[in-house]
């Protein structure tokens, strides 16, 4: 079975901290993604990454950035958090032609 | 603009009584569409996939139908369990690595 873990179920951190959110899949997958989801919402894409070190910003990329050092991991950064971003945030790989994505089980951030 | 629509945006029903969730997407072109099912403070998890040759496909209760003239795909969930409270989401996917378009989900509530 594909395995998508992220770092963290729960974490709270402050205003202006820079926050860390790591994700990690055991099935080789090429492509990595990042999404928030708020009520009424629905999951928007922040970033995603096709290969080690590359990346592509997604519909709302602000005040976010990405690391993809090796093809297991990808990380979302928020440089100087902010109490917008409070969000749940999933993780998801799919392998090449992105035909169906496994996701991880979620990190619930609150900022503030 | 790739959309997807999902109605209702949430819904009540009694235990063992059945329910129909609707997804209406102008995505093109068109690859396939997947019903992930979502439980609170989850990752999002596949319940069916619909290619463009596909009507029907079953999985146990969950039955999905895709109508791709019109564009509209449902799923119908028979005999409902408390275990079947959850969002489901409906998800568009274009072609090639292009990124997934997501429908903002149904909130399905089943009470005893």
């Amino acid at each position: 079975d594909v395995k998508v873990t992220q770092s963290s179920r729960y974490l709270v951190k402050r205003t202006g901290e820079k926050v860390f959110l790591e994700c990690v899949q055991d099935m080789d997958h090429e492509n990595m993604f990042w999404y928030r989801q708020d009520p009424g919402l629905g999951l928007r894409l922040i970033y995603f990454s096709y290969d080690v070190k590359m990346k592509e910003k997604g519909d709302i990329p602000e005040g976010y950035s990405v690391s993809r050092e090796k093809k297991e991991r990808f990380s979302l950064i928020l440089e100087s958090a902010s109490t917008n971003q409070t969000s749940m945030y999933l993780c998801a790989s799919s392998p090449p032609g992105n035909y169906e994505q496994y996701f991880g089980p979620g990190t619930r951030l609150t900022v503030t | 603009k790739n959309q997807v629509e999902q109605s209702p945006q949430s819904l009540i029903i009694l235990e063992g009584k059945n329910c129909t969730l609707q997804c209406n997407y102008t995505v093109s072109p068109f690859s396939n569409l997947r019903w992930y099912k979502q439980d609170t403070g989850r990752g999002p998890v596949s319940l069916t996939i619909m290619t463009f040759s596909e009507n029907t496909k079953s999985n146990g209760r969950y039955t999905a139908t895709l109508d791709a003239d019109t564009k509209q795909s449902s799923l119908h969930i028979t005999a409902s369990q408390l275990s079947d409270s959850a969002s489901y989401i409906c998800v568009v996917r274009s072609g090639g690595n292009t990124p997934l378009v997501f429908g903002k989900g149904t909130r399905l509530s089943v009470i005893a």
